[in-house]
């Protein structure tokens, strides 16, 4: 089965700076689907970035980015100009390209973004 | 275009008293999720529609959980009778296709007491 791993339960960054969210994952698949997720207190879940992993260019989403290491297994987000409006916890997921139950997005248990003004 | 709307935002009840959930998804969208999301976790998935069919609901707790989907539109998740350890985040989601992106509701928060 897969899993994914947040180290970082909390984070925080000054207004208008880079902050980095970490996620590792495990896999014994080579074709598989990467995420990253925002979830604000309204609990609503919002699709930040999506990584292919036959991609080897790493996506961006305007002030959005991940640092893609397959090898290594690693998925990072980087949040550049951060904003008040990014505070939120972060989810990293995988899913598998494979098919049937494999489908479904398994998540990290989250890092909690602040962003001091 | 609207998003995928559940009922109620917040639910508070005592033990072994049941508990309904509504989900309305995207329009249009065939595949339909329910994620049950802990304190401090992230969300996992307890079942999976494809139209009407469930097709994954390996990690449904079927002695107290029960979902529908009836005409391939909305869902209802229920749960009777509920424990304190249901207390939790209920996510529904919906997609076009089942490897298209996920969106995600808003979610009802349960408590029970």
């Amino acid at each position: 089965a897969q899993t994914v791993t947040q180290s970082q339960p909390e984070m925080s960054v000054q207004e208008a700076e880079t902050v980095t969210l970490s996620c590792t994952y495990d896999t014994s698949e080579s074709d598989y689907y990467l995420f990253w997720y925002k979830q604000p207190p309204s609990r609503q879940m919002i699709l930040v970035i999506r990584q292919e992993a036959y991609k080897q260019q790493n996506a961006t989403e305007n002030r959005f980015s991940v640092n893609f290491q397959k090898a290594a297994k690693s998925f990072s987000l980087k949040i550049s100009d951060s904003q008040l409006g990014d505070a939120a916890m972060y989810f990293c997921a995988y899913r598998s390209a494979s098919g049937g139950s494999n489908y479904k997005l398994t998540f990290g248990k989250g890092t909690l973004l602040t962003v001091n003004p | 275009e609207a998003g995928v709307v559940q009922s109620p935002r917040y639910k508070i009840i005592e033990k072994k008293q049941p508990v309904a959930f509504w989900c309305n998804p995207i329009s249009g969208h065939n595949t339909l999720y329910w994620y049950r999301q802990n304190l401090g976790q992230g969300p996992e998935l307890l079942i999976r529609y494809e139209n009407e069919e469930a097709v994954d609901d390996s990690q449904l707790p079927k002695d107290r959980f029960s979902a529908e989907r009836l005409k391939g539109v909305d869902s209802t998740l229920k749960i009777q009778p509920a424990e304190l350890g249901d207390s939790a985040v209920y996510l529904c989601a919906s997609g076009v296709r089942v490897w298209d992106e996920q969106f995600f509701g808003p979610g009802t928060r349960l408590t029970v007491l």
